[in-house]
C-alpha cells in the first residue's frame, strides 16, 4: 500500500512570492491534514478537508489557504511569502467515516525556504 | 483549545535501560493520545496510540499509559536500542476527534548511549 505523497520535496522562493504544496493521501483515506514544522516550534495544525470540504483551520491567518479535490489530494497554498514561513510542510492523511479514525499517516514533507 | 507539554525536551539513556517521557494536557474533552517517532530528514511515524477509554497499551517494548483524572499519558520504552535515537512527539485529539487536528508536545530527543 502507497503511502502519503507531497510534492516537491524542497521548493524556494523569495517574500511576497506565492507557493502551492501538493498531496496525496493513502488510497482510501478521505481526510487531509496539514501541519507546519518550522524550527523550535514543533508541529501544528493548520487545515483539515474532508470529502472536499475544508472542515476545520488552525490558528493561521488567512493568506494560508488550501483545497481538497475529488480524487483526495490536496493542495496547500500560501500567499504573501513571509521569511518566518520557512518550515517543513507536512501533510496527514486519515480515514473519517461517520466515526473518525483518529489515526493520522504522515507524509515525507516539502521543505519551503523563504529568502 | 487543547494545549499539550511534554518533558524532557532531552533524555540521554544507556542502552538497554529504560526511557519515559510524559506529557500532560489541558482538554478534559480530548479522547486520542498518539505518540509519533521522527528521524533525522524523515516524516514522524506514528509508532503507538491510546484511546481514552483504555489505561495502557503495549507493543513490544513500547508502552503508553493514560491517566484521565490527572490529564496526563507517558511514553515507556525498554530495552533501548540505538536505532530508537530520534526525536518523539506525544500528540492529543480534542473531543471532535480529527475535527481539530492533533495537538502536538514540543517533542523529546533521545539519545541512545552506546
Amino acid at each position: 500500500e502507497a503511502g502519503v505523497t507531497q510534492s516537491p520535496t524542497h521548493l524556494i522562493k523569495t517574500r511576497g512570492q506565492q507557493v502551492t504544496l501538493r498531496c496525496s493521501p493513502i488510497s482510501g483515506h478521505t481526510s487531509v491534514y496539514w501541519y507546519q514544522q518550522a524550527l523550535g516550534l514543533g508541529l501544528q495544525f493548520l487545515l483539515w478537508y474532508d470529502e472536499g470540504e475544508e472542515r476545520n483551520r488552525g490558528n493561521f491567518p488567512p493568506r494560508f489557504s488550501g483545497r481538497q479535490f475529488p480524487n483526495y489530494s490536496s493542495e496547500r497554498i500560501v500567499n504573501a511569502l513571509e521569511l518566518e514561513d520557512s518550515a517543513l510542510s507536512l501533510c496527514a492523511s486519515s480515514l473519517w467515516i461517520r466515526v473518525p479514525s483518529y489515526e493520522q499517516y504522515f507524509g515525507p514533507g516539502t521543505r519551503l525556504t523563504v529568502t | 483549545g487543547e494545549n499539550v507539554e511534554q518533558h524532557p525536551s532531552t533524555l540521554s539513556v544507556q542502552e538497554g535501560d529504560s526511557a519515559v517521557i510524559k506529557c500532560t494536557y489541558s482538554d478534559s474533552a480530548s479522547n486520542y493520545f498518539p505518540w509519533y517517532k521522527q528521524e533525522l530528514g524523515k516524516r514522524p511515524q506514528l509508532i503507538i496510540d491510546i484511546r481514552s477509554n483504555v489505561g495502557e497499551k503495549k507493543d513490544q517494548r513500547i508502552a503508553v499509559t493514560l491517566n484521565k483524572t490527572a490529564k496526563h499519558f507517558s511514553l515507556h520504552i525498554t530495552e533501548t536500542q540505538p536505532e530508537d535515537s530520534a526525536v518523539y512527539f506525544c500528540a492529543a485529539s480534542g473531543s471532535g476527534g480529527g475535527a481539530d487536528g492533533l495537538t502536538f508536545g514540543k517533542g523529546t530527543h533521545l539519545i541512545i548511549q552506546p
